[in-house]
């Protein structure tokens, strides 16, 4: 079955510097989203992307964050200067459609820290 | 405010029992509501999708049942396994856009 795959599991990352999460989202889906669950947390919205621009974005998604899907097949969140309280799970997710019969998928995830 | 509340926070139950767990919602306008399970360290898998003219949605040992009037969702789980053991999460779309809004889980552990 086609999988969400997101690269680093792992990023470790000094306050202050930028970095970049990558995921490939499931090849025939149209929709595109990033989620993030900080530590004992619940999931919490950050940004759905559809048609080359954002559709969505939640209170979260500040200028700090970025999203680009630069080629046909990557999708990215940037975040140009982390702070301390970015350290969270962030998740990608894709899905077909945005109604009942499109579920969205997830990727398993990159851990971010930030020291 | 939109909040997805769920309870118990957690569960323990030996294998093979059956379990529900359960899910109240203020989301307004409703246009879907969704289980997912996530496992340790992995991202959520969709269980089960409703929309508010569906009482009850099965997928193998897991049913869903919702009451849209009260604003109310459950999921029971028949004859448990070890492999249940996860966080279940109740999730509703609230618009025909695009976020969902999570609770913050159930989690069940299966002891043999």
């Amino acid at each position: 079955e086609p999988e969400v795959t997101q690269t680093p599991s792992h990023q470790v990352t000094q306050m202050g510097q930028e970095v970049i999460l990558r995921c490939v989202p499931i090849s025939n889906h149209l929709y595109f989203y990033w989620y993030r669950q900080i530590l004992g947390q619940k999931v919490e919205f950050l940004v759905s992307f559809y048609n080359n621009e954002i559709s969505e974005k939640s209170e979260i998604f500040d200028d700090q964050f970025s999203v680009e899907r630069p080629d046909g097949s990557n999708f990215t969140l940037k975040i140009r200067s982390t702070k301390l309280e970015d350290s969270a799970m962030y998740f990608c997710a894709s899905s077909f459609g945005t109604g009942k019969q499109s579920p969205l998928h997830f990727g398993n995830g990159t851990r971010l820290t930030v020291t | 405010k939109n909040q997805v509340e769920q309870s118990p926070q957690s569960l323990i139950i030996l294998e093979g029992k059956n379990c529900t767990l359960q899910c109240n919602y203020t989301v307004s306008p409703f246009s879907n509501l969704r289980w997912y399970k996530q496992d340790t360290g992995r991202g959520p898998v969709s269980l089960t999708i409703m929309t508010f003219s569906e009482n009850t949605k099965s997928n193998g040992r897991y049913t869903a049942t919702l009451d849209a009037d009260t604003k109310q969702s459950s999921l029971h789980i028949t004859a448990s396994q070890l492999s249940d053991s996860a966080s279940y999460i109740c999730v509703v779309n609230g618009q025909a856009g695009t976020a969902l809004i999570f609770g913050k889980g159930t989690t069940l552990s299966v002891s043999s």
